[in-house]
Parts: C-alpha cells; structure tokens; sequence
C-alpha cells in the first residue's frame, strides 16, 4: 500500500488560514468516511485532531477542521497561532482492512 | 485516563528479533470496541503502520511487514506486544502504540514513543 500524499510544508501567518491536502485513492481515502488527522510537535507523540474526515475530539480547537471531496481530504486550520507549528498527518482506513498514513506536512508560522 | 507506555530493548543487532511491549493502564485491554496498534517513524521521516490487534484476537498487518510481523495480547497483564523477525537498519525508528476506536477506526491514544536502533 502507498503512503498517502500530502504536500511537505505549509505555511502561514499568525491569524491567517492554512488548509492541508491528503490525496489517495478509491480504496482508502476515497473509498471510506475514516479520514483521521494527526498533530505531532517535535519529540513527541501525535495527537489526534480530527476522526471521520469532519469531527473534532473533546479538547481541540474549533480553529481545526476537515473535509474531503472525492479522493482527497484536507485539514484547514484557522486564526493560525504559533503552537499549531507543528507536523501533520493524514491517516485513512483502507479496502484491505489496513491504515495508511500520509507522509506528513510540516507547518511554519511564520 | 487511559495511558500506553512501550517497554524493550533499545538495541536490537541485524538478523535479529525485535521485542516490545505495550503496557496499558487506565482501563482493561479486554474492552470490546477497540484495536491496539503499533506504528513506527524512522528518525526524520513520517508515520508508518505496522499492525493492529482487535480485543477479540484477530490480527492485521502492513502488507509490507506481514512476513516478520507478530502482534499478541496477554490479557492477564494488561499488555501487548510487537515482534519484528530479520530486522536490518532500515528497521530503525521509533516504535509507538496505540489505542484505536473501532467505531471511529482512528488512533486516539498513544503511547510516549521508543527509540530503537538496529546496529552491531
């Protein structure tokens, strides 16, 4: 299985919007609504920031959303502030009953 | 609050097997609803999938590791573990677990993370 392909870096200022893509195929980002989206700050481990392509865990920030159309989902982070500086990965659900993940974004404020 | 911390050797040699253990605290890995997987991330690089266990005992492995992969649960210790065959350096990364929703099918809980490095 492929890794899921997403854009190496991002970036944006504070108060402004950045949206991540997440592109994979019919038999896994397309193919399901399991679209999960991960933040993961240096030295650390990730933390789940959004489940089923839209919905956010108790905690997150509203700043933080997701969506997908056909094969590709996107997390689009709004009011930007220095702590989303961050890595971010895409994770999908796939026909062969496996996950997938992307190969990350690294997102700058600047 | 539910809490997963990786345990194992931090040096495996090449050729060899290695071994890491989960050990849940907060809540029995026996629950209905949820699979227990173990994701790697080579030194600089992105988030791989190895394998995931459900409470009931079935199995699911990256296509790409299946061959050297074994993931077991020992219910009496609150534990699962992951075994690696034939590891080269390539094998390098660090190893986290994590709780997944089988509802949700996402990874809501992790483990702090493990080095392991494969050298002679």
């Amino acid at each position: 299985q492929s890794a899921l392909t997403q854009p190496a870096s991002v970036s944006g200022s504070p108060g402004q919007s950045i949206t991540i893509s997440c592109t994979g195929t019919s038999s896994d980002v397309g193919g399901y609504n399991y679209v999960s989206w991960y933040q993961q700050h240096p030295g650390k481990a990730p933390k789940l920031m959004i489940y089923e392509v839209s919905n956010r865990p108790s905690g997150v920030s509203y700043r933080f959303s997701g969506s997908k159309s056909g094969n590709t989902a996107s997390l689009t982070i709004s009011g930007l502030q220095a702590e989303d500086e961050a890595d971010y990965y895409c994770s999908s659900f796939t026909s062969t009953s496996s996950w997938v993940f992307g190969g990350g974004t690294k997102l700058t404020v600047l | 609050q539910l809490q997963l911390q990786e345990s194992g050797p931090g040096l495996v040699k090449p050729s060899e097997t290695l071994s890491l253990t989960c050990t849940v605290s907060g809540g029995p890995i026996s629950s209905s609803s949820y699979y227990w997987g173990w994701i790697r991330q080579p030194p600089g690089k992105g988030l791989e999938w190895i394998g995931s266990i459900y409470y009931s005992g079935s199995t699911y492995y990256n296509p790409s590791l299946k061959s050297r992969v074994t993931i077991s649960v020992d219910t009496s210790k609150n534990q699962f573990s992951l075994k690696l065959s034939s590891v080269t350096a390539a094998d390098t990364a660090v190893y986290y677990c994590a709780r997944q929703r089988d509802v949700n099918l996402d990874f809501d809980y992790w483990g702090q993370g493990t080095l392991v490095t494969v050298s002679s």
